[in-house]
C-alpha cells in the first residue's frame, strides 16, 4: 500500500520551454502533497506544500511563478516548471500523505535536464 | 539553521556488521521521527519511524533508539548486507503542525562491503 507514482521519470527539454511533472497517489487519497528538489549528493529541499483544492504554500526562496503547483484532486498534483533554464536541472520528487497520517510517502522522482 | 544534524556523512561497514547513524534535533516540538532509505536515482522509501513516547522501535534488522532528554535518535542496522548500501536520511516533524512538514538531515551514505 501507499504507492506514489511520478510521470515522467525523466525529461530533457530546451531552455525556455515549460515542463509538467505529474504526481499520483495510487491507492490512497492524498490530502496533502509535497514537492521536493534534490541536487546530487544532497538532502531533499522542500519547495512547496499543497492541500487538495487549495493554493500551494511555497517555501522561502522558491519562485511561485516559475514552479506552478496544482493539486486539483485527491490523487493528483502537478508541478510545472515554466521557462526552464539549465539551472533548473535537478531531481524533483513528490510525496503525499493522507488525512491523519504522520508519514509522507515518496514518489520515484523525475530527473529534469534543461539544455 | 539546520534543525536536524545527521552524522556521519558517510559510513563503510563490512558485511554482517552493525551500521549506526545518529541524528540530533533542536526543536523540542518535534514528535515524529522517520528514517528514509534512498537508492541512487530513486525516491526515498520509509524505513522505520518512531514517536517520542517510546525509547526504541525494532523492525527486522532495523532499530531506532530515541533519547528524548538528549534530543537524539539513531538508526541501527544489524547484520548489514551489501543490499543495504544506500543513502539514509533521518527526519523530524510536528504531528498536526504545518501540514506535517518534514525537516531532513543531510544524509549518510552507507557502503556495506561484501
Amino acid at each position: 500500500g501507499a504507492v506514489v507514482s511520478q510521470h515522467p521519470s525523466w525529461v530533457i527539454c530546451k531552455s525556455g520551454t515549460s515542463v509538467k511533472i505529474e504526481c499520483r497517489s495510487l491507492d490512497f487519497q492524498a490530502t496533502t502533497m509535497f514537492w521536493y528538489r534534490q541536487f546530487p549528493k544532497q538532502s531533499l529541499m522542500l519547495m512547496a506544500t499543497s492541500n487538495e483544492g487549495s493554493k500551494a504554500t511555497y517555501e522561502q526562496g522558491v519562485e511561485k511563478d516559475k514552479f506552478l503547483i496544482n493539486h486539483a484532486s485527491l490523487t493528483l498534483s502537478t508541478l510545472t516548471v515554466t521557462s526552464a533554464h539549465p539551472e533548473d536541472s535537478s531531481f524533483y520528487i513528490c510525496s503525499a500523505r493522507w488525512a491523519g497520517a504522520d508519514t509522507q510517502y515518496f514518489g520515484p522522482g523525475t530527473r529534469l535536464t534543461v539544455l | 539553521q539546520q534543525q536536524v544534524k545527521q552524522s556521519p556523512q558517510s559510513l563503510i561497514v563490512q558485511k554482517g556488521g552493525i551500521s549506526i547513524i545518529n541524528c540530533a534535533y533542536e526543536n523540542t516540538a518535534f514528535d515524529y521521527f522517520p528514517w528514509y532509505q534512498q537508492f541512487p536515482g530513486k525516491g526515498p522509501a520509509l524505513l522505520i519511524a518512531i514517536r517520542p513516547d517510546v525509547s526504541e522501535k525494532k523492525e527486522g534488522r532495523f532499530t531506532i533508539s530515541f533519547n528524548k532528554s538528549a534530543k537524539q535518535f539513531s538508526l541501527h542496522i544489524m547484520d548489514s548486507q551489501p543490499g543495504d548500501s544506500a543513502t539514509y536520511f533521518c527526519a523530524a516533524s510536528i504531528r498536526g503542525g504545518s501540514n506535517y512538514k518534514l525537516t531532513f538531515g543531510k544524509g549518510t551514505l552507507l557502503t556495506v562491503n561484501p
